[in-house]
């Protein structure tokens, strides 16, 4: 069975205080793994996918990268706008489901 | 471009009434569409998916049921509800070929029962 962790569970940052969520997976023949961002009360928000080890994807403040066992999104310099829940899902397999990490919590305050 | 539509967007039902929670995808044809639910404080779970008009697979036994009567609709419904259905509620929806399977979320609907 397909496991996603994602750690820390919670984070508070100083804005402008730059740092990075970890996404551990273990599954049988990744396809995709996926960022998402949610914010409190609404659906999450696709972010990136990554396909393959050592691929690396940036938007804004944010940059997602990939190794054969984890994924780390880091924000630099992040505003209180970044604060939200950011979820990490993987794809294996032949099928198109995604399973989802529980999710970090990111607090920027200013 | 695609817009997902969900509604309602809240919904306060008394346990042992029905349920229907509807979603509905513009701008591409033969989406792959799914239902999850999100509890508090939690990830989301996979509940229903369908690849097609009439194909829907279940991931969790439950009291829940879904159908897709047209290609861009999807309907989560359940005869009787019980406490343990709370939860947040959302749609999404895929390509459904090539390599691009990332899915796109709904706005959610968020279903109380009392």
């Amino acid at each position: 069975e397909d496991q996603v962790t994602q750690s820390p569970e919670a984070l508070r940052l100083q804005e402008g205080e730059s740092s990075s969520l970890n996404c551990s997976y273990t599954v049988s023949g990744l396809r995709g793994l996926f960022w998402y961002r949610q914010d409190p009360g609404k659906g999450p928000e696709f972010l990136f996918t990554l396909y393959s080890a050592g691929e690396e994807k940036e938007k804004e403040r944010l940059k997602a990268t990939l190794t054969k066992k984890e994924s780390f999104l880091h924000i630099t310099a992040p505003k209180p706008e970044d604060s939200a829940t950011y979820l990490c899902a993987v794809q294996a397999g032949s099928d198109y489901k995604l399973s989802f990490g529980a999710g970090t919590t990111v607090t920027v305050r200013a | 471009s695609q817009t997902i539509h969900q509604w309602p967007a809240t919904l306060v039902q008394p346990v042992g009434s029905p349920l229907s929670l509807e979603c509905t995808v513009e701008g591409t044809s033969n989406p792959n569409l799914y239902w999850y639910r999100q509890a508090a404080g939690r990830g989301l779970q996979l509940l229903f998916y369908s690849v097609g008009i009439g194909q829907i697979s279940s991931e969790v036994p439950q009291n829940l049921s879904a159908s897709r009567p047209q290609d861009r609709q999807f309907i989560l419904s359940s005869k009787k509800l019980l406490l343990s259905d709370s939860g947040f509620y959302l749609c999404a929806w895929s390509v459904g070929s090539g390599r691009r399977h990332e899915q796109y979320f709904g706005p959610g609907t968020r279903l109380t029962v009392t």
